[in-house]
């Protein structure tokens, strides 16, 4: 199984909802990532976790709250967003941490559309 | 602090045709890794092609080939005999072992035409 999963493939949310992004790989990779990527840019890196600990948090808000329950799944919980929040959000896995030879392997992504 | 440069906003090729995508970078560490991706309108990011620094040989992958230039610290992209299937946003990208994280380029759109 070479595959990185997310669900849902698309998530419409008001600035009060509460709701959570999933993905999952059954690749044996021990780090896992978290990207936003908005139209027409290159992903912004959000969140790397490495053997289950968070390892980089690139100043994101805490309106965003990952968690790493076991080494194949990897959450973002969401909370109070705001309509700038809107975005493809891509979830990504490798071996070990990136470095200068380990490939990140990408989700299919969610679209997320905060009102 | 490390950089990938894309110069090239967008292209457009005819079918059949060979193109190369521009990348050239900024790091001073000894030991990365140069990796090229797809992404289509769908949204996945899809793994191309990968050069490690001390890689001698270019990297080719079916019709992927990286055109590794180490003193110009340039990484270009070359498709063959291009497909319609081949249009999409293409982002080149570079990692160090002292980073833990990929950095990207601001992309290239191409536009595969009939």
């Amino acid at each position: 199984d070479t595959e990185v999963t997310q669900t849902p493939k698309h998530l419409v949310m008001g600035m009060t909802n509460k709701k959570s992004l999933k993905c999952e790989q059954h690749m044996g990779h021990r780090a896992m990532y978290w990207y936003k990527q908005k139209a027409k840019k290159p992903p912004e890196l959000m969140f790397v976790y490495s053997y289950e600990k968070l390892s980089i948090n690139e100043s994101v808000p805490s309106r965003f709250s990952p968690e790493c329950p076991n080494s194949s799944l990897l959450n973002l919980h969401l909370h109070a967003l705001q309509p700038e929040d809107s975005a493809l959000y891509l979830c990504a896995s490798s071996h070990a941490l990136a470095g200068a030879y380990n490939e990140q392997f990408f989700g299919p992504g969610t679209r997320l559309t905060v009102l | 602090a490390q950089k990938i440069t894309q110069t090239q906003p967008g292209m457009f090729v005819q079918e059949k045709e060979a193109v190369t995508l521009d990348c050239t970078y900024d790091t001073s560490d000894q030991s990365y890794g140069l990796f090229w991706y797809k992404q289509p309108s769908s949204g996945e990011m899809i793994f191309l092609i990968y050069q490690g620094s001390y890689d001698e040989q270019n990297a080719t992958e079916g019709r992927y080939s990286l055109n590794f230039q180490k003193a110009r610290k340039s990484a270009n992209l070359v498709i063959s005999a291009s497909q319609l299937g081949d249009s999409a946003m293409y982002f080149c990208a570079m990692s160090a072992d002292s980073w833990g994280k990929l950095q990207f380029g601001a992309g290239t759109q191409v536009v595969v035409t009939p």
